[in-house]
């Protein structure tokens, strides 16, 4: 079946425009994640959709990144006035259900270039 | 919060040599732990998870990984490497019922011919 996918797979904007990056879960998985992967950094925790609960957004590094999630399916994370430092990789993963037992199902990602 | 620890950034091999990737966490309960790996241009995918039980799990590609609980560890391991496991590696951490996993730098392995 279809996996995770991501779109743009590429995405170079100016400082201080704005983004939408979009992700489309695995048909049927309730929970969807974003990451963040910087150079030599890792993978880190953006914001966590779970059904219909209220986001888990304690990760979100500033006020200029959001993220919505329609019909408990697509979402699109929109990062504001990009700055230079947005520079990095945004993976989406999805799972089955809500915890941490189900194995995370991650897009090929999308990588944003601020200049 | 958990995190993670790899301390090697970058390894090499040789093919057909073993190898062991280290990891280590920090969390004040039984956590819950995994191994991902991210080949070139692809997504990120599951090697193996530990949650309970059996202290050494096997994971798919011929890895292993074994959590031992008084040295913080889950290092991964594999007798014979191959050529294709040139990749990333992930470990990562999480908590029972919590939405948050925390992942690890990364290691980076080359596979010498």
């Amino acid at each position: 079946g279809a996996g995770v996918s991501q779109s743009p797979s590429n995405k170079v904007t100016e400082k201080g425009k704005d983004v939408e990056l979009r992700c489309d879960p695995i048909s049927g998985h309730t929970a969807l994640y974003w990451y963040r992967q910087s150079l030599g950094q890792g993978l880190e925790f953006l914001i966590y959709f779970q059904g219909n609960s209220a986001p888990d957004k304690s990760g979100l590094p500033s006020d200029r990144f959001s993220a919505e999630r329609t019909g408990g399916s697509v979402s699109t994370l929109t990062i504001q006035r990009t700055q230079q430092e947005d520079s990095a990789v945004y993976l989406c993963a999805s799972t089955p259900g809500g915890t941490q037992y189900y194995e995370q199902y991650f897009g090929p990602g999308t990588r944003l270039t601020v200049t | 919060a958990q995190s993670v620890t790899q301390p090697d950034i970058h390894i090499t091999v040789s093919e057909g040599a073993s190898l062991e990737l280290r990891c280590n966490y920090s969390y004040g309960a039984t956590p819950y732990l995994f191994w991902y790996v991210q080949s070139p241009g692809q997504g990120l995918q599951l090697l193996l998870k530990y949650f309970s039980g059996d202290t050494l799990v096997q994971g798919i590609k011929g890895f292993e990984a074994e959590f031992k609980r008084s040295q913080s560890s889950f290092n991964l391991r594999k007798p014979s490497v191959h050529w294709s496991d040139a990749a990333e590696y992930f470990c990562a951490v999480g908590r029972y019922n919590n939405n948050d996993m925390r992942f690890g730098a990364g290691t980076r392995l080359t596979v010498k011919p």
